[in-house]
């Protein structure tokens, strides 16, 4: 069975620190892989998308990135992070083309004090 | 600015009732529909997907899609406390040639003993 992971759970970081959070999953092969953020109170927001090895899509223009240097790999990261980059973030995956059912990863909370 | 609404909530109701949750979204090409539930702290986790207008029933979630209308709702009958929780109304955007969702910011649900 396929099964996602995310890590860190929880990351406390100061501003102006880097940031690499890091999603693998398991038991499939080539799937669309999507970065969200949830802010307190506000819906899941799409931050990147990928559909293959080093194929990145970003939905909103701000200070992450993403690659995805492996099939089942997914990495987000900043240089510098801002207060507002606070949140839940999600790594989600699914499994081939023609299907949009999407699962979600534990998630990492992140405070940037 | 394509978009899915719902009532933020909370909707309260006791043990043992059903629990109605309403969803409308504005683009008209949408084709897939899911509905996700999130307990406090948890990541989503999928309850349904609709495809075709009409009734799908799933134990005691029943979900139902009205594409003429644009809305999408989710019974949950013989409601628990367990159920208590916000849920998540997702359609799929691009024709969901990328799979993509659009997420609405969710209905908190509390089921009263």
């Amino acid at each position: 069975s396929q099964t996602i992971h995310q890590w860190p759970a929880t990351l406390v970081q100061p501003v102006g620190s880097p940031l690499s959070l890091e999603c693998t999953v398991e038991g499939t092969s080539n799937p669309n892989l999507y970065w969200y953020r949830q802010a307190a109170g506000r819906g899941l927001q799409l931050l990147f998308y990928s559909v293959g090895i080093g194929q990145i899509s970003s939905e909103v223009p701000q200070n992450l990135s993403a690659s995805r240097p492996q099939d089942r790999q997914f990495i987000l990261s900043s240089k510098k992070l801002l207060l507002s980059d606070s949140g839940f973030y999600l790594c989600a995956w699914i499994q081939g083309a023609n299907v949009d059912t999407q699962y979600f990863g534990p998630g990492t909370r992140l405070t940037v004090l | 600015q394509k978009e899915v609404e719902q009532n933020s909530g909370p909707l309260s109701v006791p043990e043992g009732a059903i629990a109605s949750l309403n969803c409308t979204y504005s683009d008209r090409g949408s084709q897939s529909f899911f509905w996700y539930r999130q307990y406090s702290g948890k990541s989503p986790e999928l309850i349904m997907f609709i495809y075709s207008n009409g009734d799908k029933e799933d134990g005691r979630f029943t979900a139902q899609l009205n594409k003429a209308s644009q809305y999408v709702s989710l019974l949950i009958r013989d409601s628990q406390p367990s159920d208590s929780a916000t849920y998540l109304c997702a359609v799929n955007r691009d024709g969901g040639s990328q799979g993509n969702l659009i997420f609405g910011k969710g209905t908190k649900l509390s089921v009263k003993p």
